[in-house]
This record gives structure tokens, C-alpha cells and sequence, in this order.
């Protein structure tokens, strides 16, 4: 079944950590994004890639990194994690030229 | 000024109106406009997209699409509780069509 999907579903770490939150979608889907809510908060565009080897950074400034060498996986990386970066992180995908976005259902991530 | 822009909330209607949800954007050359609704812990799921002016219904759903008054809105007719929930409006950007989410308006449906 075609799906997108996020690993894991929760995190909580500790300050320093290196993470990773992994992505995947089977859709075949040419853009991918990376979207930061807060609770009751609206959604920040953080990271977008149009393909495989584009990446752009979002209008809401991120310490986080992206990477896109396969269409299908699209996972974003926080070299050192802080308490400020504790948010929830919405993966999502989209064929080009209709914009529909697929959410994934999301990383909770918590820095202690 | 944000780039999109909703009517603050919270918005309560009574089991069976009709709920009026109202978004403008600022970009004149976007040509994509969508409706996601969000219950509280879940991801956005799409119900609704326009294209061209005029008015786009779905079931209970419709949208409305003014681009020369850069409006969009999305009527709910016959509100159910299950439509409680968190609608973002979201539009593409001419420039690079990132698709951009406006802050939200949360619908509760009183029984």
C-alpha cells in the first residue's frame, strides 16, 4: 500500500545527541518537506527537495540538515541536539505539479 | 504581514449548522489553495483543494476561491461533532510552489 512513512514515532533524548529522523514514502512522490509544529502551533516549513540530490531550507530558520539520495527517503538530521529543538516534526510528500501533501505521522521529539 | 492569514478562533457552531472558515494570502501569483483538517495528536490530511475561482463542493464541504481578493474559504454544512477539529488553509508560492500553512482556526460542534 502506497504510504508515507516516519521512525520513530517518539524520541527523547538527551543534550548533544546526534539524531536522525528517518522518512520514507512509497509513492513515488518527486517533493518531499520537512514541516516543525509546536502544540496548538501552526506548521513551519523547515526543509524541501524537488528531487533526488535538491535541497532547500525553509522559510523558518533550522540547525537540522537534510539529504535526498534516494526519491524515496528523505531523512533529517540534527547534529547536536538542544532543548529548543523539542518539537514535533511532520515529514510529508507530493507529485509534482499538484502540490497535494501526504503527512506522515510525525516524530515527537523531546530534548531533555 | 504573514503570507497566509485565517480568522482566529476558536469557532463553535451548534450540531447541524453550517461553519464558515475564511483564509487570505498575501502572494497574488499563487495559483493552489487546500484545506487540511488536523484533530489534536494527528497529522494534517487534505479534504479539500481549488484551482480556479468560483466554488468546489464536496459532499458536505465547499470551497470558495476569490483570487482577485486574494480569498479563500471553506464552508461546512451540516456540522457534526466528528468535525471538530484544527482546518489550515495552505497555499502554494509562485516562486518555488512550497506550499505555505496559515495558523489554523479550531472548529468545535457542540451536540
Amino acid at each position: 500500500e502506497a504510504d508515507i512513512y516516519q521512525t520513530p514515532r517518539y524520541l527523547v533524548i538527551g543534550t548533544g545527541k546526534k539524531i536522525t529522523l528517518e522518512c520514507s514514502q512509497t509513492m513515488g512522490h518527486d517533493k518531499m518537506y520537512w514541516y516543525q509544529q509546536d502544540p496548538g502551533m501552526e506548521l513551519h516549513l523547515i526543509h524541501y527537495s524537488y528531487g533526488v540530490n535538491s535541497t532547500e531550507k525553509g522559510d523558518l530558520s533550522s540547525e537540522s540538515t537534510v539529504s535526498r539520495i534516494r526519491t524515496e527517503h528523505f531523512p533529517l538530521t540534527l547534529e547536536s541536539a538542544r532543548p529548543s529543538h523539542t518539537s514535533q516534526y511532520l515529514c510529508a510528500s507530493s507529485e509534482t505539479g499538484y502540490e497535494k501533501l501526504f503527512f506522515g505521522s510525525g516524530t515527537q521529539l523531546s530534548v531533555l | 504581514q504573514k503570507e497566509v492569514e485565517q480568522n482566529s478562533g476558536p469557532l463553535s457552531v451548534p450540531e447541524g449548522a453550517i461553519a464558515s472558515l475564511n483564509c487570505t494570502y498575501s502572494d497574488r501569483g499563487s495559483q493552489s489553495f487546500f484545506w487540511y483538517r488536523q484533530y489534536s495528536g494527528k497529522s494534517p490530511e487534505l479534504i479539500m483543494f481549488i484551482y480556479s475561482n468560483g466554488d468546489k463542493e464536496d459532499g458536505r464541504f465547499t470551497a470558495q476561491l476569490n483570487k482577485a481578493s486574494q480569498y479563500v474559504s471553506l464552508l461546512i454544512r451540516d456540522s457534526q461533532p466528528s468535525d471538530s477539529a484544527t482546518y489550515l488553509c495552505a497555499v502554494t508560492q509562485t516562486s518555488y510552489d512550497k506550499v505555505i500553512f496559515g495558523p489554523g482556526t479550531s472548529l468545535s460542534v457542540i451536540p
